[in-house]
């Protein structure tokens, strides 16, 4: 079945530093792939549409300069968090659509665990 | 607007018994809905969904939902439950036109006793 790659799976960094985020489609292409934020025992929040060869669109509260969004291919998205401080902590999944089942629902990643310290 | 409501943030059950995880949702449009389930620092995998065929869905893992439109509910169900059942189950709604857009519930974490 198709498959999402996070990578990394846990990030632990400072207070300032920038983290990247990769989304990979293993084995379908998606032109669409979604992020979301889940804070401790909460739901999943999505943050962004993210668009290849186009500009990601942001839900509403969510910083675009803050979240940065990179759809290059047709496999492949990134999720920087610019500036990170401890309120970003949290647990990102993104998740994509596979082309060319235009009726299957979105295929989700595992996970990527962000600390800042 | 859409909405989902998952009524009990914790469900606790013994093994081989009934599990009935509830989920009610509102929308304004004719809705597409989901089950998922999240083991603990994973992603989401899909469970069920109804996209406006047979009301009954059935699943994988032996779970199987209920489309009740006059009810607005899309309760999650399973015979016997098993240890293995044990995470956290996200109801989900999307618009039938814009399938895109996932508005989850808050999710109900279940236990499973031996």
């Amino acid at each position: 079945g198709a498959v999402v790659s996070q990578h990394p799976s846990w990030v632990i960094c400072k207070s300032g530093t920038s983290v990247k985020i990769e989304c990979r489609s293993l084995d379908f292409q998606a032109t669409t792939m979604f992020w979301y934020r889940q804070f401790p025992k909460q739901s999943l929040m999505l943050m962004a549409t993210s668009n290849e060869g186009s500009k990601a669109t942001y839900e509403q509260g969510v910083e675009k300069d803050k979240f940065l969004i990179n759809h290059a291919s047709l496999t492949l998205s990134t999720l920087t968090v610019t500036s990170a401080h401890p309120e970003d902590s949290s647990f990102y999944i993104c998740s994509a659509r596979d082309l060319s089942h235009s009726n299957q629902p979105q295929h989700f990643g595992d996970g990527t665990r962000l600390s800042i310290l | 607007a859409q909405s989902v409501t998952q009524l009990g943030s914790h469900v606790s059950v013994s093994e081989g018994a009934l599990v009935l995880l509830r989920c009610n949702y509102s929308s304004s449009v004719p809705p597409y809905l989901f089950w998922y389930v999240q083991y603990p620092n994973q992603g989401l995998q899909l469970l069920l969904k109804y996209t406006s065929a047979a009301t009954l869905v059935k699943g994988i893992n032996g779970f199987e939902a209920e489309f009740k439109k006059s009810e607005t509910s899309f309760h999650l169900t399973k015979p016997s439950a098993h240890m293995s059942d044990a995470a956290e189950y996200f109801c989900a709604v999307s618009d039938a036109y814009n399938t895109d857009k996932l508005i989850f519930g808050t999710g109900t974490r279940l236990q499973v006793f031996p």
